[in-house]
């Protein structure tokens, strides 16, 4: 069964420091991807990143990064020099290659950036 | 290109009802998915239609129903509202040449 554990329900930092944020997830499938997501107050969720299981390197996006290490199943997500804006609630998931039109999501990560 | 819209974005209605949610996908994108989100058991799959079919399913009872136009926008129905149905309700859709799950708005359905 494919799950998406995120271990840390909510973190709060001060503005400017750097946060990461963790994802592990479980799946037998060979072919997968991963996504992160962004949810603020109003409750859309935000497109950050997809990452496919053969695509093992790094994104770095602006203040945003990623690390995908396959060896511990884990997916996690660096924030860089934080800010006020950045608060929001994150959201990590997992779809089948084949099927992407359903995500399995993480219970999502809670994050205060205070000024 | 406009993004996924659902109407209405907020919703009161009393146990026993039943609701019809709308949601217009981005132009171009044939396949919608639908999501519940609650505080108690987060984001969960609903169902997800292409080319007006259900292609899948997730593990809700027979109250939720949905169902997709040839113009690619789509509704989902619960019938015999119950409190436990308050709830997020939020759209996405994909196109066919992304692999990426588009989210709209959310409709807020409160049931009293």
């Amino acid at each position: 069964a494919q799950k998406v554990t995120q271990a840390q329900t909510e973190i709060s930092v001060v503005e400017k420091e750097d946060v990461t944020l963790d994802c592990v997830y479980e799946t037998r499938d060979t072919t997968y991807y991963l996504f992160w997501y962004k949810q603020p107050p109003s409750g859309e969720l935000v497109f950050l990143i997809r990452r496919n299981s053969f695509d093992e390197q790094n994104e770095i996006s602006g203040r945003y990064s990623w690390n995908f290490q396959k060896s511990t199943s884990s997916f996690n997500f660096t924030i860089t020099a934080s800010q006020v804006v950045d608060s929001a609630v994150y959201f990590c998931a997992l779809s089948e290659a084949e099927r992407t039109d359903k995500l399995i999501f993480g219970t999502g990560t809670r994050l205060q950036v205070f000024p | 290109k406009a993004g996924v819209t659902q109407t209405p974005r907020y919703l009161i209605k009393t146990r026993g009802q039943q609701v019809t949610l709308s949601c217009s996908p981005i132009s171009g994108h044939r396949s919608v998915s639908w999501y519940q989100q609650t505080p108690g058991q987060g984001l969960q799959f609903l169902f997800e239609y292409f080319s007006e079919t259900q292609r899948n399913k997730g593990n809700f009872p027979g109250r939720f129903s949905g169902r997709q136009f040839s113009n690619s926008r789509s509704e989902m129905n619960v019938s015999t509202l119950e409190l436990g149905d308050s709830a997020l309700y939020l759209c996405a859709s994909t196109g066919r040449d992304t692999d990426t799950q588009y989210f709209g708005p959310g409709t807020r359905l409160t049931v009293l």
